[in-house]
């Protein structure tokens, strides 16, 4: 079945404390994307990544990293987590970075920083 | 810089009632417009698109017009369920760009 997969669905954490969302896809994607959803913000983009090793910023990249050692992989690193990135996060991948004609959304990962 | 507008919600209608929810945008060129839905405790699907300008996306008795002249990309359905209950969201992607704008998204409560 083909699907974007994140882990974990639900993480509650502390200030300060190192954390990963790890996002799979299995179509061979380009193209893959991380957003948060807000209340009243809809989805803002954090980073995207074209293909391997090309990653690029989005909207509100400041306090996450992410990498793309690998074509299915994107995890998602926040160094130094605070209480202002409790938030839902949504990993989204796509056929090809020129021309985003369909993303394809994980099942989201429910983040609370304490 | 690019942006999409939608409607405050949220939307409560009955059963059978026609729906809009209003889109515009801002973009320069020529994006591609969507119309993502999320239903409760899910990520988001794609509902319809529009890559051209008077283009018309239609899917499960949703359209939406790709009109360039008023920047606008609304949402209609002639007759809603309770299983539309959903939060709509409206986006674009830039003509060449490698980004995704979303909108702040428009709840949609069907009551029988």
């Amino acid at each position: 079945e083909a699907q974007v997969t994140q882990n974990p669905r639900y993480l509650i954490t502390v200030t300060g404390k190192k954390l990963t969302v790890t996002c799979s896809q299995n179509m061979n994607h380009e193209y893959m994307s991380w957003y948060r959803q807000d209340p009243g913000l809809g989805l803002r983009q954090i980073y995207y990544s074209m293909n391997v090793e090309v990653t690029d910023k989005g909207d509100v990249p400041e306090g996450y990293k992410v990498s793309r050692k690998e074509k299915r992989n994107f995890p998602l690193i926040l160094e130094s987590p605070s209480p202002n990135q409790t938030s839902l996060y949504f990993c989204a991948s796509s056929l090809s970075g020129t021309s985003i004609l369909e993303q394809y959304f994980g099942p989201g990962t429910r983040l609370t920083v304490t | 810089g690019n942006s999409v507008t939608q409607m405050e919600g949220p939307v409560t209608l009955s059963e059978e009632a026609f729906l809009t929810i209003n889109c515009t945008y801002t973009a320069t060129g020529y994006p591609s417009l969507f119309w993502y839905v999320q239903y409760p405790g899910e990520g988001l699907q794609l509902l319809l698109k529009a890559t051209k300008a008077d283009d018309k996306g239609s899917n499960k008795g949703f359209e939406a017009t790709y009109r360039k002249e008023t920047t606008s990309f609304h949402l209609e359905k002639g007759s809603v369920q309770v299983s539309d209950s959903a939060v709509y969201f409206c986006a674009l992607s830039p003509f060449g760009g490698q980004n995704f704008v979303f909108g702040p998204g428009t709840r949609l409560s069907v009551l029988p």
